[in-house]
């Protein structure tokens, strides 16, 4: 039973599009975390919030965008999508504890 | 900094045969230890962590023990089925850290024939 929910699923686009990754939890978690995986499996952290209204670069550059304006919400947004772009993004939140990460399905986007 | 180094894979078993997934890392103090696993099409899910040293972590028939002096947390299973066939990650979360950033090794892939 998923408690955090990753849309969409999988997304093919176009070269300069904008594009929105939606993630949401019903956990009340402080703490919510964005991770790209790339094709060899890979995980890096881009993106990280301590709660709302804070955001912080994680340890691999990204040209993606976040925002928490609510608890639940962690959104990432590319203004403008390449084909560098094309990966797995999963999001992830923790408790105030933050002993463990509970990870979202997973979104695949493809940049054609 | 911090770092998890894994076994490269995959890794190819029979059905019922032992598995062994090796993981090291590098960290200062005590840092609390994770194997999450990720099966095809999906997300990680935690398969299970251990805080201190010689704790030993344990949940569906997976084991791993942390060893401070080898620095080591390798995952073990004394009978692999089919359904096992994922891809394994071993992670820390590094000592003092209150920020719930986890630092992920590369990743072992197991499959299991039947």
């Amino acid at each position: 039973e998923a408690d955090i929910y990753q849309i969409p699923r999988y997304l093919v686009i176009g070269t300069g599009k904008k594009i929105t990754l939606e993630c949401s939890q019903t956990m009340g978690h402080d703490k919510m975390y964005w991770y790209q995986q790339d094709p060899g499996m890979e995980l890096h952290l881009i993106h990280y919030s301590y709660g709302v209204n804070s955001t912080e670069k994680g340890d691999l550059s990204s040209e993606s965008t976040v925002s928490r304006i609510r608890t639940e919400h962690f959104p990432l947004t590319l203004e403008s999508a390449r084909p560098s772009h094309t990966s797995q993004y999963l999001c992830a939140s923790s408790d105030t504890g933050a002993n463990v990460l509970t990870f979202g399905a997973g979104s695949r986007l493809t940049v054609l | 900094g911090d770092s998890v180094t894994q076994m490269e894979g995959p890794v190819t078993l029979s059905e019922e045969a032992f598995l062994t997934i090796n993981c090291t890392y590098t960290a200062t103090g005590y840092p609390s230890l994770f194997w999450y696993v990720q099966y095809p099409g999906e997300g990680l899910q935690l398969l299970l962590k251990a805080t201190k040293a010689d704790d030993k972590g344990s949940n569906k028939g997976f084991e791993a023990t942390y060893r401070k002096e080898t620095t080591s947390f390798h995952l073990e299973k004394g009978s692999v089925q089919v359904s096992d066939s994922a891809v394994y990650f071993c992670a820390l979360r590094p000592f003092g850290s209150a920020t719930g950033k986890l630092i992920f090794g590369q990743g072992t892939t197991l499959q299991v024939k039947p």
